[in-house]
Formats: structure tokens, C-alpha cells, sequence
């Protein structure tokens, strides 16, 4: 069985700190790795993708991800924080076999940039 | 752009009322998936579809149902509404093909009293 674990309710970085929202991942055969972004009162948008290849995969608004299958995560990185960046992040994780197809969401972490 | 569509941004309804939540994607999409949004909870996948007609329960189907007639539109439907079902529904989308992401409607807030 697949799941995602987000071990940070809330993270606060001042503007301007590199930031790291963290999420694990367990999953039978190779993970395929999403972070999602949630801001007030709107639906999911997606921020990057892992399926494979390079570790480091960038994504939307200066965003990053690295991939780590030793340690099983796939934490969520920026070099400095904006206050627009707050919000509620989403990790997702789907397995690499035929007919696991859904996504797998964690609780989700909300981000706050302090001014 | 394309679009993942929800009818209602909020909506307000009495226990035991029949409450039905649309769904409608421009991108010719095969899977559709509704999801309830809980604090601390996550996303729960409630039901989702492959293709049209077809259906598939997910984790928490109980006290729901849904509707594919069409490829680009999918209901969800509360039989009869409970307090306990007062949360955020989240609609998504995806191509059966290839390993893509899921996008997202931006939520319709369901306060049932």
C-alpha cells in the first residue's frame, strides 16, 4: 500500500531563508513524486513532478524537489522565501504499476513567510 | 488554459436535503476524481471515474454517489445531506495516458446545517 507522510503541520521561515517543506513517501514498486500548492479559498495547482532521471527537479515559482530513495523523500525546496508563498502545500505520491493509478495526497503543511 | 470547472464556489444546505455537486473539464480528459478537504485530514478520495459510466469507490464513499454521462462532466451527489458532511470538495481531472498530474477545480465549500 502506498502513503505519504508530511511530519510538519506548519513551518514558518522569515522572507528571504531558504525554505524546506519535508514529505516521505512509502510505496511498493517506484514512486511517482507530486507537490501541489493550495492557496485560500482555491483548488490544487500543480508544482513539480519526479517520475524519473535527475534527483533535482525543478518546478514552478522557483521551487525545487529532490529526490531521495534511500531515505524515501522528496522534500520540497526554495533558496529564499517570498510572502506570496504562503499557503498549504500538498505532497502526492503513485505507484509505478498498472491499475494504481490514483495519486495518494498527505495531510498537507501549511507554509507561512513572516514579512 | 485549460480548465476544471466547479458550479458552485459555496454552497449552504439543510440535513437531508438531495445535494448534487458539478464537475466539467475542457480538456477531454478520461479520469475524473472528487476528493473532500478536512483539516489535518488531507484529501480524501471519495469516488472517481476512468472513462465515462464508469465508477470506481474510493476511501470514503459512504453517504455518496456520482454520475458520468458524459466525458466532461462528473456529480458528485450527497443522498441526503448530514452535518458530518460539511467540508471543502475538490474535483480534478487527469489523461488516462502518460504520467501526468491531476488538475484541480478551485473548490466548492459545502456547509450543511
Amino acid at each position: 500500500a502506498q502513503s505519504v507522510a508530511q511530519p510538519e503541520d506548519q513551518v514558518n521561515v522569515a522572507e528571504g531563508n531558504p525554505l524546506t517543506v519535508k514529505c516521505t513517501y512509502s510505496v511498493s514498486g517506484n514512486p511517482y513524486l507530486f507537490w501541489y500548492v493550495q492557496y485560500p479559498n482555491r483548488g490544487l495547482q500543480f508544482l513539480l513532478k519526479y517520475i524519473t532521471g535527475d534527483n533535482l527537479v525543478k518546478g514552478s515559482y522557483g521551487f525545487e524537489a529532490e529526490f531521495n530513495k534511500s531515505q524515501t523523500s522528496f522534500h520540497l525546496k526554495k533558496p529564499s522565501a517570498l510572502v506570496s508563498d504562503s499557503a498549504l502545500y500538498f505532497c502526492a505520491v503513485r505507484e509505478d504499476q498498472t491499475g494504481a493509478n490514483n495519486l495518494f495526497f498527505g495531510t498537507g503543511t501549511r507554509l507561512t513567510v513572516i514579512p | 488554459d485549460v480548465k476544471v470547472t466547479q458550479s458552485s464556489r459555496y454552497l449552504v444546505k439543510r440535513t437531508g436535503e438531495k445535494v448534487f455537486l458539478e464537475c466539467v473539464q475542457d480538456m477531454d480528459h478520461e479520469n475524473m476524481f472528487w476528493y473532500r478537504q478536512d483539516p489535518g485530514l488531507g484529501l480524501r478520495l471519495i469516488y472517481f471515474s476512468y472513462d465515462v459510466k464508469m465508477k470506481e469507490k474510493g476511501d470514503i464513499p459512504e453517504g455518496y454517489s456520482v454520475s458520468r454521462e458524459k466525458k466532461e462532466r462528473f456529480s458528485l451527489i450527497l443522498e441526503s445531506a448530514s452535518t458530518n458532511q460539511t467540508s471543502m470538495y475538490l474535483c480534478a481531472s487527469r489523461l488516462q495516458r502518460g504520467l501526468y498530474g491531476y488538475t484541480f477545480g478551485s473548490g466548492t465549500r459545502l456547509t450543511v446545517v
